[in-house]
């Protein structure tokens, strides 16, 4: 199995603050390669799929880049509603797909 | 609009079977393949198992965790996946999210929508 790992795993940061998350595969992926953002208690919800396409509806301060075994979700100025845990998920492997362990935003 | 609304969660002892429903609407459900997620509580989240449309055969692929004891179906006349799930244990306990899978529309998937989830507990 892909592993996907994920750093830092808490982050504390402040509004108009910019974050970048890490994602690191065991194996090269190529680009095939997502991101969740999962707020308490609700689902995850999709950002970026294949590295750095942002999805319908995702602001644009949200963005993904990387390829092979290493990835980054950036958030170029941070607000409220964006403190979250956020996944990396592989799907080089489709159906078998592998998430990171999830990095926590939090605010400083 | 796309949903998908889970239900048959619950409280079960260990040994004992769930299963689990999915109902899609807003899309044409039949075109899909769906992928089930877990969550265990404070846990990170874990690919469980994932059905083909029926283009490609409805076959399916599962965890290995679960592999044996799980089986995941569909009716389409019904807008409805299944978790068939059996030989529950404790480390089964999770929420479990019915999504939607891009793969086979897309050169490789990933899960564009979610359920609410629904709760699963083995305990005795």
């Amino acid at each position: 199995d892909i592993q996907m790992t994920q750093s830092p795993s808490s982050l504390s940061a402040s509004v108009g603050d910019r974050v970048t998350i890490t994602c690191r595969a065991s194996q090269s992926i190529s680009t095939y390669l997502n991101w969740y953002q999962q707020k308490p208690g609700k689902a995850p919800k999709l950002l970026i799929s294949t590295a750095s396409s942002l999805q319908s509806g995702v602001p644009s301060r949200f963005s993904g880049s990387g390829s092979g075994t290493d990835f980054t979700l950036t958030i170029s100025s941070l607000q409220p509603e964006d403190f979250a845990t956020y996944y990396c998920q592989q799907s080089y492997s489709t159906p078998r797909y592998t998430f990171g362990q999830g990095t926590k935003l939090e605010i400083k | 609009e796309v949903q998908l609304v889970e239900s048959g969660g619950g409280l079960v002892q260990p040994g004992r079977s769930l299963r689990l429903s999915c109902t899609g609407s807003g899309f044409t459900f039949g075109d899909y393949a769906m992928s089930w997620v877990r969550q265990a509580p404070g846990k990170g989240l874990e690919w469980v198992g994932f059905i083909r449309n029926q283009a490609y055969g409805g076959t399916t692929e599962y965890a290995a965790s679960v592999k044996g004891r799980f089986t995941i179906s569909r009716d389409d006349s019904k807008s409805i996946a299944y978790l068939q799930m059996n030989s529950l244990k404790s480390e089964d306990t999770a929420v479990y999210y019915c999504t939607r899978d891009l793969a086979g529309i897309t050169v490789a998937g990933f899960l564009d929508y979610w359920g609410q989830g629904t709760l699963v507990t083995v305990s005795s």
